[in-house]
């Protein structure tokens, strides 16, 4: 399979520390996206980083991308109780049948206020 | 503008059935995917089409399919349901790939 792992599953913070949740995945991919889905609600399009860029900023957000380890990071600053959620990763990669989205496992964040 | 939005939200079926979901796309994107989000399996691909032809298609058996129209508006359909295909039915827009993608609110449905 495709898919990405996650790592943490689950994590738990105290409002205005900083979480850190680590993605990895398997094929060479065209760009690497994060989402975050609110208690089985629909996704929200976070931040996309291009397979060759390395870093990325947006506000709190800060994305890594280590294409020779396959892994990414999202860092989140600062965190407030309002960023609970759960994070996907999801890689878009060109496959025999086009470009697809292959999505992680997801790591479900606590942000105790 | 106006986000995605999938008709209905919820949805309950018995085995054996079929079912047509339905999802309307920002204005302007003309990229719909499809995904199937369960507890165990977590967020699979099921295809995506762009100007009314199906462009990438995920590992799914043929009883899903889907269709979109001249407006960009796109619909799914299960036939035959399993109990396993309950499940929350997640549909994205995009203008292009490989963009990010917004996500409409779902639709979940259950097959008893």
């Amino acid at each position: 399979s495709q898919q990405g792992e996650e790592d943490p599953q689950a994590l738990s913070i105290q409002e205005g520390e900083n979480a850190t949740m680590n993605c990895s995945y398997k094929t060479s991919i065209n760009n690497l996206q994060w989402y975050r889905q609110n208690s089985g609600r629909g996704l929200v399009h976070l931040i996309l980083i291009r397979s060759n860029e390395r870093e990325k900023h947006s506000g709190r957000l800060r994305v890594t991308l280590d294409t020779s380890k396959k892994s990414s990071s999202l860092l989140i600053t600062a965190s407030r109780a309002a960023d609970t959620a759960s994070y996907f990763c999801a890689t878009a990669a060109d496959t025999n049948t086009g470009n697809q989205f292959y999505f992680g496992t997801g790591t479900s964040l606590t942000v105790i206020p | 503008k106006a986000g995605v939005t999938q008709t209905p939200r919820y949805l309950i079926k018995t085995r054996g059935q079929q079912v047509t979901l339905s999802c309307s796309p920002i204005s302007g994107h003309r990229s719909v995917s499809w995904y199937q989000q369960t507890p165990g399996q977590g967020l699979q691909f099921l295809f995506e089409y762009f100007s009314e032809t199906q462009r990438n298609k995920g590992n799914f058996p043929g009883r899903f399919s889907g269709r979109q129209f001249s407006n960009s508006r796109s619909e799914m359909n299960v036939s035959t349901l399993e109990l396993g295909d309950s499940a929350l039915y997640l549909c994205a827009s995009s203008l292009a790939r490989p963009q990010g993608q917004y996500f409409g609110p779902g639709t979940r449905l259950t097959v008893l």
